[in-house]
């Protein structure tokens, strides 16, 4: 197991556009976790699954973003009609059953740039 | 709202040196702390740990210091060595929660 694995590792869209983002987490852990972390600042949470279920989402995720985990493997994260404001690094983390107790593991990141 | 507080944005420490990073928080209800270290291009990485039983912790070169009735807790690096250059993240989390808070960041920088 290679750990939390994010893809693309960069995408540039134009304003307006979809975007998705995957995140493979290590195989035997059952939560996984989405973090925005704009420039300068830490990560925020997004949201928060434990298998297929999602069960905890941010403010900050708004109605143009959706996230799903079909059969509780991989995930995904949306985004649509992207906005200037959207530009960050998406990170994607994953936990096993002692979920925040033990930290995370985190992937290496989906840098989005929206121009 | 920012719950987790790093101050410094960064710090420089020659080789063989301590390092002292420090964290405030405002939440009474957080329980759990942890330490993450980041480098350009990489995922956040967990460092070292401390639950609010407890007001230290101690991995090899690493120790975390919690101070609950200041809301304060420190990361002592020693001695300093230059792979310790990174971003250092304090993050804190609530009992029963599944998120954390994380603060800014401080950039460390251990000069040979």
């Amino acid at each position: 197991d290679t750990g939390v694995s994010q893809n693309p590792r960069h995408k540039i869209t134009k304003r307006g556009q979809n975007v998705t983002f995957r995140c493979d987490p290590i195989s035997e852990h059952n939560r996984l976790y989405w973090y925005r972390q704009t420039l300068g600042q830490g990560p925020e949470f997004l949201t928060y699954f434990q298998n297929e279920a999602q069960l905890e989402k941010s403010r900050l995720l708004s109605d143009r973003f959706s996230a799903e985990r079909p059969k509780g493997s991989f995930s995904t994260l949306e985004i649509q009609r992207t906005e200037q404001g959207d530009s960050a690094m998406y990170l994607c983390a994953s936990s096993g059953r002692g979920g925040t107790y033990y930290g995370y593991t985190f992937g290496s990141g989906t840098r989005l740039t929206v121009v | 709202d920012q719950q987790v507080k790093q101050n410094s944005p960064s710090l420089s420490v020659q080789e063989g040196r301590i390092s002292i990073l420090n964290c405030d928080y405002t939440n009474s209800m957080f329980d759990y702390f942890l330490w993450y270290k980041k480098y350009p291009a990489e995922g956040p990485t967990f460092l070292i740990s401390i639950s609010s039983i407890k007001d230290k912790n101690e991995d090899g070169r690493f120790t975390v210091f919690l101070n609950k009735s200041a809301k304060h807790l420190s990361l002592h690096i020693v001695p300093s060595q230059p792979g310790d250059s990174a971003v250092y993240f304090c993050a804190a989390s609530v009992v029963g929660g599944n998120q954390f808070y994380f603060g800014t960041g401080t950039s460390l920088t251990v000069i040979p």
